[in-house]
């Protein structure tokens, strides 16, 4: 599977979108993006994920560039309870292989 | 509906000490994760489980460590003799087939001492 590249740590307003960027320029043509988020001391929660157009759910957004090498997880009105750390993991669809998590990107929401 | 369901939530024991950790996977799902995670190694796989038949276990730290599945909706990791290098949060996961995202439960906090 692809490696995965954030920055380590971000900071949003509450009320203001936060948008987490992601690289993962090696990505082969079948796998896919998958971001999770951890709130502290909770398991991993599943967001979203996308092959190459972009998706939305009731969570977030997910903007894929063109090219695949880098996308972005948008949280369009963040909350103090979306502070979390959050992983943009590749991985191929078919494939029962284990998600590799990173080190992620540290969220913080501020009032 | 219920997510994925482990227990214990916190568990302090001794060295030596064997310990069971329990997890009732989403009904309905086919595979089975254990993951580990500690401040040093992060996340990390320990053993995944599909139709209750072990398919890789190659996370699996030593044999001290044991994992089954007796059936659809329920498994174990068990680890006999515990050690301290052994604290850690362990999460169960599952996940309908190899397409569907996995679903974590809350994780059980092991302290060794």
């Amino acid at each position: 599977d692809a490696k995965t590249t954030q920055p380590p740590s971000m900071d949003c307003a509450e009320g203001r979108a936060a948008n987490l960027p992601c690289n993962h320029s090696t990505i082969s043509g079948n796998e896919y993006v998958y971001w999770y988020r951890q709130i502290h001391s909770q398991g991993p929660q599943y967001i979203i994920h996308g092959l190459k157009n972009n998706e939305t759910n009731e969570m977030a957004s997910l903007i894929i560039t063109e090219d695949r090498k880098s996308s972005t997880l948008i949280l369009p009105h963040a909350t103090l309870r979306d502070t979390a750390v959050y992983y943009c993991i590749v991985k191929s669809s078919g494939s029962a292989r284990q998600l590799t998590f990173g080190s992620g990107t540290q969220l913080t929401v501020l009032p | 509906d219920a997510g994925v369901i482990q227990s214990p939530r916190h568990e302090v024991t001794e060295m030596g000490q064997e310990v069971t950790l329990r997890c009732k996977p989403i009904s309905g799902h086919d595979y089975l994760f254990w993951y580990r995670q500690t401040m040093m190694r992060g996340l990390e796989l320990l053993i995944y489980f599909n139709n209750n038949v072990p398919i890789d276990d190659s996370g699996m730290p030593e044999d001290r460590f044991s994992a089954k599945m007796p059936n659809a909706s329920f498994s174990t990791l068990k680890i006999q003799p515990s050690e301290p290098r052994d604290s850690a949060v362990y999460f169960c996961a599952s996940s309908p087939d190899s397409y569907q995202p996995q679903h974590f439960g809350d994780g059980t906090r092991l302290s060794i001492l």
